[in-house]
């Protein structure tokens, strides 16, 4: 069974630029989170969704980032304009009995 | 709100046994998880506490004192590849409400 799949794996991108990551949760799982972590500030929720309806967003740290999740297998994270201290490593996690289960990660430079 | 303490980083020898220590305030509780993460991956999940007591899984256990907001996980038999970060993280009141996590201890493994 495949795992939570995240894409890009990798994004560089110059200040000002709109970002988009994409999540695919494991199939059948209800709960969908995104998360941002940083050596700094370790690893944050920014929001979670139960059955594709946004739960909790006070992780998100502004008007910048804002998330979707138009059916229960695709989920996207969106910063418009990035800044520089959006760089880190975003995870997005699935869980269906409480246990959440992590992405491989996307690894975010802005310049 | 939630506060969750562990220490930052850990030393350890080779075939050895460690003890990680988390203590946690929150304002309600509904389970402690126990995440390995490695080095430019993605946390992987290796235990689950509801109740007061110990749970062991192969060379992990993980203890939990409620009335203390107190846990240990206990690494035996230390190998090269338990190199990693080690997160605790605390879930609120409700079955399904997010998770949080604390800052992870990183655990070097000395030959």
């Amino acid at each position: 069974d495949a795992g939570v799949i995240q894409s890009p794996r990798h994004e560089v991108t110059e200040m000002g630029q709109e970002v988009t990551l994409r999540c695919k949760p494991i199939s059948g799982h209800d709960y969908l989170f995104w998360y941002r972590q940083t050596m700094m500030r370790g690893l944050e929720l920014l929001i979670y969704f139960n059955n594709n309806v946004p739960i909790d967003d006070s992780g998100m740290p502004e008007d910048r980032f804002s998330a979707k999740m138009p059916n229960a297998s695709f989920s996207t994270l969106k910063i418009q304009p990035s800044e520089p201290r959006d760089s880190a490593v975003y995870f997005c996690a699935s869980s269906l009995d409480g246990t959440q289960y992590f992405g491989p990660g996307t690894r975010l430079l802005v310049l | 709100g939630q506060n969750i303490d562990q220490p930052t980083e850990m030393t350890a020898t080779e075939g050895a046994i460690v003890q990680i220590n988390c203590t946690y305030q929150t304002s309600g509780f509904n389970g402690l998880f126990w995440y390995q993460q490695h080095a430019g991956e993605a946390p992987t999940f290796l235990s689950y506490n509801v109740l007061d007591g110990l749970e062991e899984k192969g060379r992990f256990s993980s203890f939990l004192s409620r009335s203390k907001g107190y846990s240990y996980l206990l690494l035996k038999e230390l190998q090269m590849k338990d190199s990693a970060s080690y997160l605790c993280a605390v879930r609120g009141p409700a079955l399904y409400d997010k998770i949080i996590f604390g800052k992870g201890t990183r655990l070097h493994i000395l030959p």
